[in-house]
């Protein structure tokens, strides 16, 4: 029972390039989300997915997009990488939108841009 | 002001002991409340999750609640090598499907 999966799990960029992080989960889960954890910083919220069709912004979307490719993906995508977006972004998912809802998370994706 | 706040410790306890860990947020409105282990290098897992005021227990796991205080606690009793990591709080925002992150409470645990 794979849960949460991410790919790749560590990937170097040159400054300006582009890259998509790749997020499936097998639970049938109906809520998905993008983080970026940092030292000192914990969790942020990049973007989510209340359910297959829709996308919101979290608490710091600039530089990202998303798209929720349907109920099992949901991917990260970064136009122009920057320095400022060295991090470790985990993908989570939830059996659907509610606030009693735990998430699940993926092992993270570490990303290094040079 | 943070939603979800933290001492960063690190929170040093002997093995057998009762380590406690805190958390405040600032959002009154939050109903779901959070606590996850995270081991160094590894994705947040889930321990507790608590919605009314009071105490819930899992084995070694206590997590308190007190929404008049803004206050959520997770106690670990007969603390072992094994729980040493970094604790995150995690709290419902005004958007349900939201949850908010402190920034984690390092525990170390001292054979």
């Amino acid at each position: 029972n794979a849960g949460v999966t991410q790919t790749p799990k560590f990937q170097v960029l040159k400054t300006g390039q582009s890259m998509t992080l790749q997020c499936a989960q097998d639970m049938n889960h109906n809520s998905m989300y993008w983080y970026r954890q940092d030292p000192g910083m914990g969790l942020r919220l990049i973007y989510y997915s209340a359910s297959e069709g829709t996308t919101d912004k979290g608490e710091v979307p600039n530089g990202y997009n998303v798209s929720r490719l349907n109920k099992r993906e949901f991917s990260l995508r970064l136009e122009s990488a920057a320095p400022s977006q060295t991090s470790v972004y985990f993908c989570a998912s939830s059996e659907r939108q509610g606030s009693n809802q735990p998430q699940h998370f993926g092992d993270g994706t570490r990303l290094s841009i040079l | 002001q943070k939603e979800v706040e933290q001492n960063s410790g690190p929170l040093s306890v002997p093995e057998g002991a009762i380590a406690s860990l805190n958390c405040t947020y600032s959002d009154r409105v939050s109903q779901s409340f959070f606590w996850y282990r995270q081991y160094s290098g590894k994705s947040p897992e889930l321990i507790m999750s608590i919605y009314s005021n009071g105490d819930k227990e899992d084995g070694r796991f206590t997590a308190q609640l007190n929404k008049a205080s803004q206050y959520v606690s997770l106690l670990i009793r007969d603390s072992q090598p094994s729980d040493s990591a970094t604790y995150l709080c995690a709290v419902n925002g005004y958007n349900f499907n939201k949850f908010y992150f402190g920034s984690g409470t390092k525990l170390n645990v001292k054979p």
